[in-house]
Order: C-alpha cells, then sequence, then structure tokens
C-alpha cells in the first residue's frame, strides 16, 4: 500500500488555467505538507497543515489555495498558472503529535509543465 | 534563519569505496535531522531520522553522526554499490517550528 500518493503524476498545461494537484496519507499522521523543487532540484516548504489547520504558509503567491478537508488530504489549487509555476511539487506527511520527534515521508510528486 | 549546506554537491567514486557526505546547519537548536535520498524522477525516500539527543544512528551500510555544536551532520556510506547513486539531501527543522529547511542535495555517482 503506498503511504504517500499524489494525483496526478504528470501535468501538461497552458498558462492562465487553474489546476489541482491532489495528496492523501494513509498513515495516519497528523500533518502534511506541500513542497516545491525547481529545476535546480532545490526543495522548498510552501505550506503545512496540522489536523485541517494550517501551520505553514510561506511567502508563496496567493494563486496557490491549499485545501485540507481531513487530516488525511491536502489539495493544491493553483489559479492563473505561469511559466514560473513549472516545477515538482511533493507531498510529504508526519506525525508531530507529542513534540514533532518523528521522520517525514514523501509522496512520489505531481511533476507540473506549464507552457 | 536555519541555513543547510552540502558539501561536495556532486561526487563519483568506484564501486566498493567508503564515503562520507556533508551536511551543516546554521541553528543548532534542533530537535532532530533527516537524511534523505532521492533517485531521478522519484520523490525522497528516508534513510535516517537522528534525535538531538543522540550522536550516530545506522541503517545497514549507512551511518549518520550529528554534532549539534557545531552544526554538522555525515552521513557515511559503507562498501558503496552502484545502485546507491542518487542524490542525498539532509534536512533539519527550523527553530521552534515544524518546518524543514533542505540542503541543496549531494549527486553520488558510483562506478561499477
Amino acid at each position: 500500500d503506498t503511504a504517500v500518493s499524489q494525483t496526478p503524476k504528470y501535468l501538461v498545461t497552458q498558462m492562465g488555467n487553474d489546476k489541482s494537484i491532489k495528496c492523501e496519507q494513509n498513515l495516519g499522521h497528523d500533518t502534511m505538507y506541500w513542497y516545491k523543487q525547481d529545476s535546480k532540484k532545490f526543495l522548498k516548504i510552501m505550506f503545512s497543515y496540522n489536523n485541517k489547520e494550517l501551520i505553514i504558509n510561506e511567502t508563496v503567491p496567493n494563486r496557490f489555495s491549499p485545501k485540507s478537508p481531513d487530516k488525511a488530504h491536502l489539495n493544491l489549487h493553483i489559479n492563473s498558472l505561469e511559466l514560473g509555476d513549472s516545477a515538482v511539487y511533493f507531498c510529504a506527511s508526519r506525525d508531530i503529535a507529542g513534540g514533532g520527534y518523528n521522520e517525514q515521508f514523501f509522496g512520489p510528486g505531481t511533476r507540473l509543465t506549464v507552457l | 534563519k536555519q541555513e543547510v549546506t552540502q558539501i561536495p554537491a556532486a561526487l563519483s567514486v568506484p564501486e566498493g569505496e567508503n564515503l562520507v557526505l556533508n551536511c551543516s546547519f546554521t541553528d543548532s537548536a534542533i530537535y532532530n535531522l533527516q537524511w534523505f535520498r532521492q533517485d531521478p524522477g522519484k520523490g525522497l525516500t528516508s534513510l535516517l531520522l537522528i534525535q538531538s539527543s543522540q550522536r550516530e544512528q545506522t541503517s545497514g551500510r549507512l551511518n549518520a553522526s550529528l554534532d549539534k555544536s557545531s552544526g554538522r551532520s555525515t552521513l557515511y556510506i559503507a562498501a558503496s554499490q552502484p545502485g546507491d547513486s542518487a542524490t542525498y539531501l539532509c534536512a533539519v527543522p527550523t527553530s521552534g517550528t515544524y518546518k524543514y529547511i533542505f540542503g541543496t542535495g549531494t549527486r553520488l555517482k558510483v562506478l561499477a
């Protein structure tokens, strides 16, 4: 069973479109993250939710809107896509109850290409 | 502000060599440090998580050490194999938050 899954795996779209990426974890973790990995492979955190509550909100354009319907799911909606949004987006999860000493688990990534 | 540096950026070694990857961080007030492996076009696989109270953590041929006072961690890979070829990333939390900062990674190639 896949621990952290993302859909779609690949997403190719035109500038100006709106798209969503979905993430699900079956590990029973209370915290989920979205990361962006750019063309230079640098991984940067975007958002994090703990039990459906936003706890990390980095300096990200407000065209990006995360949503967590429950603690096992975290979605990312992107409005008015731009060329610079092309990247690989990773979802991760972790259990931070008790002090946050536990490891993160990552999904396989969604490769977004904006044309 | 936590900054994480990994040296070297790339490394190429012959099969069978023992090697060390380095991770440096600027804020030593961390509660753990995690090492990951990323294969091309794939997600990140957790290798080792070392808590701030630990000095070492081992898994198979991998050994991670942590020296908080000097802001350094090393990942030791024994008897390297071509299958070890990947990018290795370390990640540390920023002080007082659950946000992890990643290093830029070390691209390892083990030649058969």
